[in-house]
């Protein structure tokens, strides 16, 4: 079974904290993404990588970075928190040989 | 970019309905995906369709490529089946990005 895990379920931060969230996947997929999920807006793309150490911007980049030192790791990083990223965020990878989409469970962040 | 509309936005069903769910899309796909999700939970992709159809238990997903529509069925729904079901697009020109509906609500009763 592919397995995409996310380092925290529950996270709560305080503003201008940084945050990292971590999603690592035991697949060997190529590409890999952070969205963030929202009630009304559906799931919104942040980032994405297509291979190790490549990186592109999603629909709402801004105050998110990205890393992908390692073809199984995928971290979304916030330099500095700030109360409206606060959201569910979800990791998915894909790759070109199914097609087949697969998310981790999910890390919900609170930023007070 | 590729608008994708999902109908409805809330479904109440009683245990053994037949349930449809709707997408259509705007722009030229070269994939779709159907995902669920349930309350507090991860997303779970149930199907992946380029044409036709494809049948996986309970659930049934068809795609219809000339009118841009496919839709979702559940036979003898049951209260498990409670969940938000997404629909999300690849567009043809894009091989990395997904649109997504907004999601269906799917609530079933006993």
């Amino acid at each position: 079974d592919v397995k995409v895990t996310q380092s925290s379920r529950y996270l709560v931060k305080r503003t201008g904290e940084k945050v990292f969230l971590e999603c690592v996947q035991d697949m060997d997929h190529e590409n890999m993404f952070w969205y963030r999920q929202d009630p009304g807006l559906g799931l919104r793309l942040i980032y994405f990588s297509y291979d190790v150490k490549m990186k592109e911007k999603g629909d709402i980049p801004e105050g998110y970075s990205v890393s992908r030192e390692k073809k199984e790791r995928f971290s979304l990083i916030l330099e500095s928190a700030s109360t409206n990223q606060t959201s569910m965020y979800l990791c998915a990878t894909w790759t070109r040989n199914s097609g087949e989409l697969f998310f981790g469970e999910g890390s919900r962040l609170t930023v007070l | 970019k590729n608008e994708v509309e999902q109908s409805p936005q809330n479904l109440t069903a009683q245990e053994g309905e037949f349930i449809t769910i709707n997408c259509s899309y705007s722009v030229g796909i070269s994939a779709l995906h159907w995902l669920q999700q349930h309350p507090g939970g991860g997303i779970v992709s149930l199907f992946m369709l380029s044409s036709g159809k494809k049948k996986h238990g309970r659930l049934i997903a068809t795609i219809n490529i000339q009118e841009k529509h496919s839709s979702l069925h559940i036979t003898a729904s049951h209260p498990r089946d409670s969940a938000v079901y997404i629909c999300a697009v690849r567009s043809g020109g894009s091989n990395y990005k997904l649109t997504f509906g907004k999601g269906t609500l799917l609530t079933v009763n006993p």
